[in-house]
């Protein structure tokens, strides 16, 4: 059964600084989601990584994905207050016709001036 | 292009009633999922519908079911509603028949389930 696992879980930050947030998952997937979720909100589609090696980047924010060590990054760089967010990676288990989506836990985002 | 709509926004039961939740998936896209989201934490797959049928399913109990209509809309209905069953519901869309983007899934707004 496919597993997903973010870490870290909760993240407290000042603006300015770069951090890495890291998503695991334990059986092979040939793509990684990445969502923001605001509080009450619904998801907000930021990256879809599509294959070994993919770097997709959008203003402060990059992402990439390793499939032979099942492990995705989501580097925030020079952070700034609207960035805080919960973010989730999600993947989908290699079955064919599936589109499920197996969700990690989600990492709180918390940016301080 | 209207995205993913879903409704009712809120909504507020008593244990043991019934709901009815309905999606409309983003145009173009033929497959709708369902999620269960409780208070911090991931979203949980409920089940997915194509071509007016459940594809796959969730580690859901059978008061969790759903449908699917001819223009691709769904309906989630839960029965004899319990507390744990207060959530965050969202309802994904996708399209299995495309070959140019058959990877999006984009989500709804969701709707907020309170059962007292």
């Amino acid at each position: 059964e496919l597993k997903v696992e973010q870490n870290p879980l909760f993240l407290s930050m000042q603006e300015g600084k770069n951090y890495t947030i890291y998503c695991n998952y334990s059986t092979t997937s040939d793509r990684l989601y990445w969502y923001r979720q605001d509080p009450g909100k619904s998801l907000e589609s930021l990256f879809v990584l599509l294959s070994n090696g993919a770097v997709k980047q959008e203003g402060r924010l990059m992402a990439s994905l390793d499939t032979k060590a099942r492990l995705s990054t989501l580097h925030i760089t020079a952070a700034v207050h609207d960035l805080s967010a919960t973010y989730f990676c999600a993947v989908p288990p290699r079955t064919q016709g599936a589109q499920k989506l197996v969700f990690g836990q989600g990492t709180r985002l918390t940016i301080n001036p | 292009d209207a995205g993913v709509t879903q409704s009712p926004t809120h909504l507020i039961k008593t244990r043991g009633q019934q709901v009815t939740l309905r999606c409309s998936p983003k145009s173009g896209h033929d497959t709708v999922s369902w999620y269960q989201q409780a208070l911090g934490q991931g979203p949980q797959f409920i089940f997915q519908y194509y071509e007016e049928e459940e594809r796959q399913r969730g580690n859901f109990p059978d008061r969790f079911s759903g449908h699917q209509f001819p223009n691709y809309s769904s309906e989630l209905n839960v029965n004899a509603l319990l507390l744990g069953d207060s959530a965050l519901y969202l309802c994904a869309s996708s399209s299995t028949g495309s070959t140019v983007r058959p990877y999006e899934q984009y989500f709804g707004p969701g709707t907020r389930l309170t059962v007292t």
